[in-house]
């Protein structure tokens, strides 16, 4: 199957920083999303982006689809943005299933 | 975006006893659901796609046995953990699509998810 690999797997930033997510994966996807996981588990639905690049307030994404990866930018970090970042992909062919990808997780302090 | 619900979210039940968790689509009818484990610091395995009105399709290495899915409504699948052991505790979370929805987006939404505690 697919393999989805995320890095950095850990990332401490002070408020107010930028940072940058990677994400690849090994094969042709169909669909992939970006997902916040707060610390009660709950994922919120960030950016379903298979191609191209959205922006949404301070977040934003890009996916380079031929080159197999997707770059999530966070910029003047919150401490509210800390949690777990997954992005999850739907091979082609792959019967409409997300395989998650390993996650980073980040802490922003004060 | 489409609203996916789970319920209980969180359960804590004696090793030996059967426990059955519920996900439903509130505002959209699902043909397809997903259901998901999460070990601690770990990322999401798919365990099993849900299809109503037919037998559901497990991932190799989860036991049908062990995890009994149903999928009985367009708006309803439960898994049932049966025979609970420590080993199965873990947080369980489903998602859907809503079908009308998939033509232009294909994006998945997840429920809140469900802690299981095994004693």
């Amino acid at each position: 199957g697919i393999q989805v690999e995320q890095s950095p797997p850990d990332l401490i930033l002070q408020e107010g920083a930028n940072s940058t997510l990677r994400c690849n994966f090994s094969d042709s996807v169909n669909n992939l999303q970006w997902f916040h996981q707060n610390p009660w588990g709950q994922l919120i639905n960030l950016f379903y982006i298979p191609s191209g690049t959205k922006q949404n307030g301070r977040l934003s994404a890009t996916t380079v689809a031929t080159e197999r990866y997707s770059l999530l930018y966070i910029s003047s970090s919150q401490t509210t943005d800390s949690g777990v970042y997954f992005c999850a992909v739907e091979e082609e062919g792959g019967g409409n299933k997300l395989t998650f990808g390993t996650g980073t997780q980040l802490k922003v302090e004060l | 975006g489409a609203v996916v619900s789970q319920h209980p979210s969180w359960v804590i039940c004696k090793s030996g006893t059967s426990v059955k968790i519920e996900c439903r689509s509130l505002d959209f009818q699902a043909t397809t659901m997903f259901w998901y484990r999460q070990f601690p610091k770990q990322s999401l395995m798919l365990m099993a796609t849900s299809n109503e009105g037919s037998k559901a399709t497990y991932e190799q290495g989860v036991e049908k046995d062990k995890f009994l899915i149903n999928h009985a409504s367009l708006t309803l699948s439960t898994l049932t953990v049966t025979s609970a052991h420590p080993e199965d505790s873990s947080f369980y979370i489903c998602s859907a699509r809503d079908p009308t929805a998939y033509a232009n987006t294909g994006e998945l939404f997840f429920g809140e998810g469900s802690r299981l505690t095994v004693l």
